[in-house]
């Protein structure tokens, strides 16, 4: 069962405008995190933001916001005055449980969504 | 400072041929991750090693050979690779074995 999912495989924005990618996620477990990678056509996947199940607050870094809806199972990615440097593939991921800090975690990645940023 | 670096960054290799791809990092990260990925589609995680020993392997064929000779750097050995293995390898590190991964820039790999 697809543990994540992102359902608009492309979107556009117009430059300085806002945009919100959507995430829903499914898991059993209480604790977990999500993270937000960007991967630009260059093929570096780039850490955005991360939001951990028992976090209180909506994370926030710079521009991007997290919108995390824990009854819903949402944590929507916002991004503000979108630039044209935005343009990328923009991933959902979790990691379920609380992470064993001696072994390391796999990713459970969303397919993507494509932000094109116009002028 | 979360500088993950790969050589080399592009790789076209022969069905016969043996080739590794290199990832390094500075950081002191304990946890370092290979993940392959495919045109448009999600990276897939193939191996985690925590502490310079293996933990995760996603059951990924034995042409694949994984290696982490220090902590600083983790080796992916190539053998009898297939054309269906072309893809973009990526590797990660994070700090502790549950903490945010950090990504490499990725080699592109092509198997004629």
């Amino acid at each position: 069962a697809q543990k994540i999912t992102q359902t608009q495989p492309g979107m556009f924005v117009q430059e300085k405008e806002a945009v919100t990618l959507d995430c829903t996620y499914d898991t059993s477990d209480p604790s977990y995190g999500l993270f937000w990678y960007k991967q630009p056509s260059s093929g570096e996947m780039i850490f955005l933001i991360y939001q951990g199940s028992y976090d209180q607050q909506n994370a926030t870094e710079g521009r991007y916001s997290l919108n995390f809806q824990k009854a819903r199972k949402s944590a929507n990615l916002v991004i503000s005055a979108s630039q044209l440097g935005d343009s990328a593939m923009y991933f959902c991921a979790m990691r379920e449980g609380p992470g064993d800090s001696n072994s390391g975690y796999a990713l459970n990645f969303g397919k993507g969504t494509s932000l094109l940023v116009t002028p | 400072d979360t500088e993950v670096t790969q050589t080399p960054k592009h790789l076209v290799m022969g069905m016969t041929n043996k080739k590794s791809l290199k990832c390094e990092q500075h950081m002191g990260h304990r946890a370092m991750y290979w993940y392959k990925q495919k045109a448009k589609k999600p990276p897939e995680l193939m191996f985690v090693y925590s502490y310079e020993k293996l933990s995760i392997n996603e059951s990924v064929p034995s042409r694949f050979s994984p290696e982490c000779p220090n902590s600083s750097l983790l080796n992916l050995h190539l053998h009898a690779l297939q054309p269906e293995d072309s893809a973009l390898y990526l590797c990660a590190s994070s700090p502790q074995g549950a903490d945010t991964q950090y990504f490499g820039p990725g080699t592109r790999l092509t198997v004629l």
